[in-house]
Order: structure tokens, then C-alpha cells, then sequence
């Protein structure tokens, strides 16, 4: 079946301009994750939905970043007035419903990479 | 907090060589912990896992025992081959918050 998907592939934008980044979800996947992979920091956590409870935003590193997750399934993560440092490359994944004493595992999807001139 | 922490690479073997990643993790409970790989230009992949003490995560050649008593997750391979050629990932999931806590990953490079 479709694994997880992500677009655009590449962005280029200039510094304080807002970006759209989508995800979309294997189908039936309740959990949707980002994270950022960067040269600097590495993988982060950046924010998590799991059905319709309210999200962990606990990874965000400014309010400049956002995340929704319309309709349980496709997610946008958007970045206004963006800056160089947020140059990366931004990794969706989604798992099903966690599984009593185990923990479910997340699929990821190829990535969009962002960079900000 | 939680966090993990994996050798720096690169890490360059000969084909046939003899593997070991080493990854140590620090954590309150008992984690979850993975091995993801990256292959050259695609995704990131879930290449084992283990879910408690003394579990042994395996898949295509790999292997990483779950050591509480050290806090480890090392990854190993008997014989390495050119396309094992990647990035290697340790991370950590706590049964609460679900996310996954990275290493900095392991760039192993594979010559024939």
C-alpha cells in the first residue's frame, strides 16, 4: 500500500517568507509525528497528533512554527516569516494506535527539504 | 531528560568486515528502543527494535540487544556488505510521550 507522502520534495524561499509543508498519512494511521533533521541539531521531535486529543507541541522551537491535522489524516506544518536557521529537511511519520505494552512504529515519509535563502 | 548517544562515524569497513555501532541511552522507565537506517537519497527505515531488558532485536543481518544494566543498544553485524552503506540511527521511545528521541547517527561507509 502508499506509504507516508510529503510535498514539496524541495522548497527554496527567502528569509521572512511563510512555507507550507503537507503530509499525508498511510490511511488508517491515527498517530502523525514531525520532526526535523538538520546538520547542526540532528532528528527532532517536533510536534504529535494522535487521533482527536490535543496535539504535543511540547518540540516546537518558536512560535513562528505551526501544525494542523485536518480531518484526522493530512497534516500541514507551516513556518511564518522564516529564518536561515530553519533550513533542514522535515520528516513526517505516522504509526496506528499504540498496542497495550508495546509501542507502535512510525513510518516515515521521504521528507521536504526546506531551505531558506 | 531523555536522550541517546551513538559513536560518530564515519565508520569505514571492508566488505565482510565485522560491525559494531555502539549506542548508550539515558532515561527514566524502560524505553522502547530502535535502529533506523537512511539509505542514500530515501526515508528513513525502521531496521530493528526491542521493547525490554534483554530482548534481541534482529532483521536482514542485524542484531542490537536491549542492555538494561548498561543502558545500551549496540548494533552489530557479522559481515557487512557494500549496500549496508548508510546512516545509522539509535533512538528511543518512552511509553508515554510516544516520540522518538534520535542519536546523532552513524554514517558507515562499505567498500568492496
Amino acid at each position: 500500500g502508499a506509504g507516508v507522502s510529503q510535498s514539496p520534495s524541495n522548497k527554496v524561499t527567502e528569509k521572512g517568507k511563510d512555507v507550507e509543508l503537507r503530509c499525508d498519512p498511510i490511511s488508517g494511521h491515527t498517530a502523525l509525528y514531525w520532526y526535523r533533521q538538520s546538520l547542526g541539531q540532528g532528528l527532532e521531535f517536533l510536534i504529535y497528533f494522535q487521533g482527536n486529543s490535543a496535539p504535543d507541541k511540547s518540540g516546537l522551537p518558536s512560535d513562528r512554527f505551526s501544525a494542523e491535522r485536518t480531518g484526522g489524516s493530512v497534516s500541514t506544518l507551516t513556518i511564518q516569516r522564516t529564518q536561515q536557521e530553519d533550513s533542514a529537511v522535515y520528516l513526517c511519520a505516522s504509526s496506528s494506535r499504540k498496542t497495550s505494552g508495546s509501542v507502535a512504529e512510525q513510518y516515515f515519509g521521504p521528507g521536504t527539504r526546506l531551505t531558506v535563502t | 531528560g531523555n536522550s541517546v548517544t551513538q559513536m560518530e562515524g564515519p565508520v569505514t569497513l571492508s566488505e565482510e568486515a565485522f560491525l559494531t555501532i555502539n549506542c548508550t541511552y539515558t532515561a527514566t522507565g524502560y524505553p522502547s528502543l530502535f535502529w533506523y537506517v537512511q539509505y542514500p537519497g530515501e526515508g528513513l527505515q525502521l531496521l530493528l527494535k526491542a521493547t525490554k531488558a534483554d530482548d534481541k532485536g534482529s532483521n536482514k543481518g542485524f542484531e542490537a540487544t536491549y542492555r538494561k544494566e548498561t543502558t545500551s543498544f549496540h548494533l552489530e553485524k557479522g559481515s557487512v556488505q557494500v549496500s549496508d552503506s548508510a546512516v545509522y540511527f539509535c533512538a528511543l521511545s518512552d511509553h508515554s510521550s510516544y516520540k522518538l528521541i534520535f542519536g546523532s547517527g552513524t554514517r558507515l561507509l562499505v567498500r568492496p
